[in-house]
C-alpha cells in the first residue's frame, strides 16, 4: 500500500464548470475524511466517512459541495458551479477508528477557478 | 466560539537549539491532542498524540506536553536541524464525532 493517494494533483477550471477529485485511502482504514485548505489556514474540515456512511458534513460544504464513497473503498468529492472561492488545496486523509494512529493524509489537490 | 491559536509568526531558530512550539485551545476539554509536521506543497504528516491524562510524551527529538487547566499543548523538538523547518500543526477533536479541527499553524525555520 503507497498510502493515501489523490487524483488529480492539480486542476485549473472555469467559473461555473463542475470538477471531480478522488481519492484512495490505505486499504485497511475505515474513515475517510476531506478537508479544504487555504494559504496559511490549517486544514478545514468539510465531511467524513465511517466505511461507505457519511457520518458528519461541516456547514462549509454548502449544497454546490458532493462527496461519495461507494462501497467503502474509494471517495469522490464534486464541486458544481465552481467559484473563485472554491480555490484551495483539496485535502484527502484516511485512519483506523482508533484516533492514536492519527490521520493519514494524501498530497491534495490544488484546485485553481479562473 | 471554540477557537485553536497557534503563535502565526514563524519561529527562526538556530541549528542545534530546542524549538518550542504552543497551541492554546478554549472552550473546549480534549480527550486527546495531535500534533502534524506539513511541508509546502504536500498533506500534513502525524507526529504524536497525547492524551488529557498523560502530562508529556516523547518520541526521538520531540516532545509535547498537555497541561488542561492552562489548555495549552507545548511541542518540543531538540536538536534542530534544517530538515525540520517546516509548518508545525495542532490538531482537537472538537466535534465529539472523532474529526480533528486544526490550528492554523506556525512556520519553522532551521538556520545552519
Amino acid at each position: 500500500d503507497t498510502g493515501v493517494s489523490q487524483d488529480p494533483r492539480h486542476k485549473i477550471t472555469k467559473r461555473g464548470q463542475n470538477v471531480t477529485f478522488r481519492c484512495d485511502p490505505i486499504s485497511e482504514h475505515n474513515r475517510l475524511y476531506w478537508y479544504r485548505q487555504t494559504l496559511g489556514q490549517g486544514p478545514e474540515f468539510l465531511t467524513y466517512f465511517q466505511n461507505e456512511a457519511q457520518l458528519e458534513k461541516s456547514r462549509l460544504l454548502s449544497d454546490r459541495f458532493s462527496a461519495e464513497r461507494p462501497k467503502g473503498s474509494f471517495s469522490t468529492l464534486e464541486i458544481q458551479r465552481t467559484e473563485q472561492g472554491d480555490s484551495a488545496m483539496y485535502l484527502c486523509a484516511s485512519s483506523f477508528s482508533n484516533e492514536a494512529y492519527g490521520y493519514t493524509f494524501g498530497s491534495g489537490t490544488r484546485l485553481t477557478v479562473v | 466560539s471554540q477557537k485553536i491559536e497557534q503563535n502565526s509568526e514563524a519561529l527562526n531558530i538556530q541549528e542545534g537549539k530546542t524549538a518550542t512550539l504552543t497551541c492554546n485551545y478554549t472552550n473546549y476539554s480534549p480527550a486527546y491532542l495531535q500534533w502534524y509536521r506539513q511541508d509546502p506543497g504536500r498533506g500534513p504528516v502525524f507526529l504524536l498524540l497525547i492524551r488529557e491524562n498523560e502530562k508529556e510524551k516523547r518520541k526521538e527529538r520531540l516532545k509535547v506536553t498537555f497541561d488542561t487547566t492552562l489548555k495549552q499543548s507545548l511541542f518540543h523538538i531538540t536538536a534542530s536541524q534544517p530538515a525540520d523547518s517546516a509548518t508545525y500543526l495542532c490538531a482537537l477533536d472538537m466535534s465529539g464525532y472523532s474529526t480533528l479541527t486544526f490550528g492554523k499553524g506556525t512556520m519553522l525555520l532551521v538556520s545552519p
